[in-house]
């Protein structure tokens, strides 16, 4: 099994749209977690970390469920600008040691 | 401007023919990792580097090699390039003093076709 793991999609959705993503790891002792956004052929950049209460960025907004061991990521009123791969990443120390990243969600956004 | 920088960014080798790739960054961050991109797996991991002359195995570290002589440059290097090394790499760096803020900073990536 692998240690995080998501919906590879493609998640097709028209402009405007609300999408939602998910994200399972396997390790219970993992410590942070983050969506980074990586637009074609391009580096990953940090989208946001993901606290225990939930966490809200104008319209993303982040959740994480430890007992399930699962974090989302909803956005709303999707911009063709959106249209990327969204990768679900945990760290499994703070130390920096360990990031792991998920194979990643892709959405493409359609006018 | 706050960056890492990866070089070179495109790369045709054969098999056997040792090359490095270059990564700097210029944020004086302690962190720096170097991973791999393929399609459906993902990055993985393959070195690390918590400061300098401080290095570790990620989770794919066969056949390659790194080292850390100074705080802004990790380089890394194959020894031996075989086909299954051709990949999308990516250094990225990170800030460690202070708290770990989880914000690794990527270069604009490498990709290398082994042949």
């Amino acid at each position: 099994r692998k240690e995080v793991e998501q919906d590879p999609g493609p998640f097709n959705v028209p402009e405007g749209a609300t999408v939602a993503f998910n994200c399972t790891y396997s390790n219970s002792a993992s410590q942070s977690f983050f969506w980074y956004r990586q637009d074609c052929r391009k580096e990953p950049k940090l989208l946001m970390s993901v606290y225990s209460s939930g966490n809200e960025d104008g319209r993303f907004t982040a959740q994480l469920n430890r007992a399930s061991q699962y974090i989302s990521l909803l956005i709303r009123d999707s911009k063709l600008s959106d249209s990327a791969t969204y990768l679900c990443v945990v760290l499994t120390d703070n130390y920096g040691q360990n990031f792991v990243f998920g194979p990643g969600t892709r959405l493409s956004v359609l006018p | 401007e706050a960056q890492v920088t990866q070089n070179p960014r495109y790369l045709i080798t054969v098999t056997g023919k040792k090359l490095t790739v270059t990564c700097s960054q210029n944020m004086n961050h302690e962190y720096m990792s170097w991973y791999r991109q393929d399609p459906g797996l993902g990055l993985r991991q393959i070195y690390y580097s918590m400061n300098v002359e401080v290095t570790d195995k990620g989770d794919v570290p066969e056949g390659y090699k790194v080292s850390r002589k100074e705080k802004r440059n990790f380089p890394l290097i194959l020894e031996s390039p075989s086909p299954n090394q051709t990949s999308l790499y990516f250094c990225a760096s990170l800030l460690t003093s202070g708290g770990n803020t989880g914000e690794l900073f990527f270069g604009e990536g490498s990709r290398l076709t082994v042949l």
